[in-house]
């Protein structure tokens, strides 16, 4: 298996464009995680999906950010419209169940000018 | 605020002694997993420990879980320079939470 495969890996933008980024999980693992990092925050748990359906979005920084999984090889992450303090590294991850290991992918580097 | 806290922030030590890494939590956990993270990349799994274990062993790993103290320790015996890196933990109980990680440098 090739992994968790996320695009694009890096992807710059201007203040007030759409920003989307997609992922692409391990065939059968049930569920899915989006992460974003930074230096001041750390690692934080934006949404995750479980059978497609989102089942903790509370880490969504606000209605700017929203994410799909229509189905169960493909989610993407939106940002509408995209500010500075959005730059970041957003990790996808993916894994069989809630309660074991994550595997990550190598992540999107957005920076938002 | 973070439920994973790491420490200490950074670690610098000579190949081949050991490092230990800490990690204090503040509410109660299903699991404890600890993760590897080299710069530029995402995050590898290293060790998952359940609520209800206090030790566990992979390789020249070693991590324990004190769910008194909320708190659990990463070993890793005899270093090498491919360990350098990033080491989070990471809690489930209500929500999956990260700390902000320890950066490990293992010196030639």
């Amino acid at each position: 298996d090739a992994g968790v495969i996320q695009s694009p890996r890096h992807e710059v933008t201007e203040m007030g464009q759409e920003v989307t980024l997609r992922c692409k999980p391990i065939s059968g693992h049930d569920y899915l995680f989006w992460y974003r990092q930074t230096m001041m925050r750390g690692l934080e748990l934006l949404i995750y999906f479980n059978n497609n359906v989102p089942i903790d979005d509370s880490g969504m920084p606000e209605d700017r950010f929203s994410a799909k999984m229509p189905n169960a090889s493909f989610s993407t992450l939106k940002i509408q419209p995209s500010e500075p303090r959005d730059s970041a590294v957003y990790f996808c991850a993916s894994s069989k169940a809630v309660s074991v290991g994550q595997f990550f992918g190598p992540g999107t580097r957005l920076t938002v000018l | 605020s973070q439920q994973g806290e790491e420490d200490p922030q950074a670690l610098s030590i000579q190949e081949g002694e050991n490092a230990t890494m800490n990690c204090s939590y503040k509410t109660s956990i299903n699991n404890l997993q600890w993760y590897r993270q080299n710069s530029g990349r995402g995050l590898v799994h290293l060790i998952l420990i359940r609520s209800n274990e206090r030790e566990k062993h992979s390789g020249r790993l070693r991590v324990t879980l004190d769910t008194s103290k909320k708190s659990s320790s990463l070993l890793i015996t005899a270093s090498r320079a491919a360990d350098t890196a990033s080491y989070f933990c990471a809690t489930d109980g209500d929500k999956i939470i990260f700390g902000k990680g320890t950066r490990l440098h293992i010196l030639p």
